[in-house]
C-alpha cells in the first residue's frame, strides 16, 4: 500500500541552528500539506502545494520558515534559525484530489525538539 | 473562522464498554470529515471519512456520524479493546481546502 514518506523521524537542534524536512507524498497525489502539531494540540496547516505552486502559506512564519516543491513531487521545509518554540511533530500528507472533498493521507511525522 | 471542539478531552473505560466520541465544528458549509487516531509520538491513521452528502460511515467496529446542519460528528466504538487506547482526531475540510482539527480526545481502554 502506498504510504507518504517522512525523513528524518526525529531531530534534535540547538536554537540558531538550520534544519530540514523531506516529505515524499503518495505517487500521483497533486496536493501536499505541511503540518505542526504542538504536544497536546491539532495539526494545523504550515503550507499547502497544489503541484509545484503553493496555495496556502497563510500561517507559515516567512521569517524563518521556508517550503518548496520544486518538480511537483516531493518537498522540502526548512526551519532557519530554529527557536525553541518550533518543537512541535511536522506532518506531512498528500491527497490526490485537484480540490477539495479528497481524503488526506499523513506521513509518519518528523519529531523535532529545539534545546 | 473554522473551529473544532471535541469532547470530552480524556476517557477511560474497561474493555468491553462502547463508546461514543464527540466533535463539533462551527461553520457547517465543509467538504468532509474524517476522524484519525494518533498513537503516542506517531503520524496519524485515517481511519473513516464522511463527505458532507452521507450521514454516516462505518469500518469494523467503527462507526461515524455525520449531522452536518447542527455541526456535529460521533465516532462510536464497539466493543472496546486495550489496542484502541490513543488520541483520536477530528478534522474538517471546508472550501479552503486545509483540515482543520478538533485538539483531540485521548482515550484509555484498560483490561
Amino acid at each position: 500500500e502506498a504510504e507518504v514518506a517522512q525523513s528524518p523521524r526525529y531531530k534534535i537542534t540547538e536554537k540558531s541552528q538550520a534544519v530540514a524536512f523531506w516529505c515524499d507524498p503518495i505517487s500521483g497525489h497533486a496536493t501536499l500539506y505541511w503540518y505542526r502539531q504542538i504536544l497536546g494540540q491539532g495539526p494545523e496547516l504550515l503550507v499547502q502545494f497544489q503541484d509545484e505552486s503553493v496555495v496556502d502559506d497563510s500561517q507559515l512564519p516567512k521569517d524563518r520558515f521556508s517550503a518548496e516543491r520544486l518538480k511537483g513531487v516531493d518537498s522540502t521545509l526548512k526551519i532557519q534559525p530554529a527557536e525553541l518554540g518550533d518543537s512541535a511533530m511536522y506532518l506531512c500528507a498528500s491527497s490526490g484530489r485537484d480540490r477539495g472533498g479528497g481524503e488526506q493521507y499523513f506521513g509518519p511525522g518528523t519529531r523535532l525538539t529545539v534545546t | 473562522k473554522q473551529e473544532v471542539t471535541q469532547i470530552p478531552a480524556a476517557l477511560s473505560v474497561p474493555e468491553g464498554e462502547n463508546l461514543v466520541l464527540n466533535c463539533s465544528f462551527t461553520d457547517s458549509a465543509i467538504y468532509n470529515l474524517q476522524w484519525f487516531r494518533q498513537d503516542p509520538g506517531k503520524g496519524l491513521t485515517s481511519l473513516l471519512l464522511i463527505q458532507s452528502s452521507q450521514r454516516e460511515q462505518t469500518s469494523g467496529r467503527l462507526n461515524a456520524s455525520l449531522d452536518k446542519s447542527s455541526g456535529r460528528s460521533t465516532l462510536y466504538i464497539a466493543a472496546s479493546q486495550p489496542g484502541d487506547s490513543a488520541t483520536y482526531l477530528c478534522a474538517v475540510q471546508g472550501g479552503s481546502e486545509k483540515l482543520v482539527f478538533g485538539k483531540g480526545t485521548k482515550l484509555t481502554v484498560n483490561p
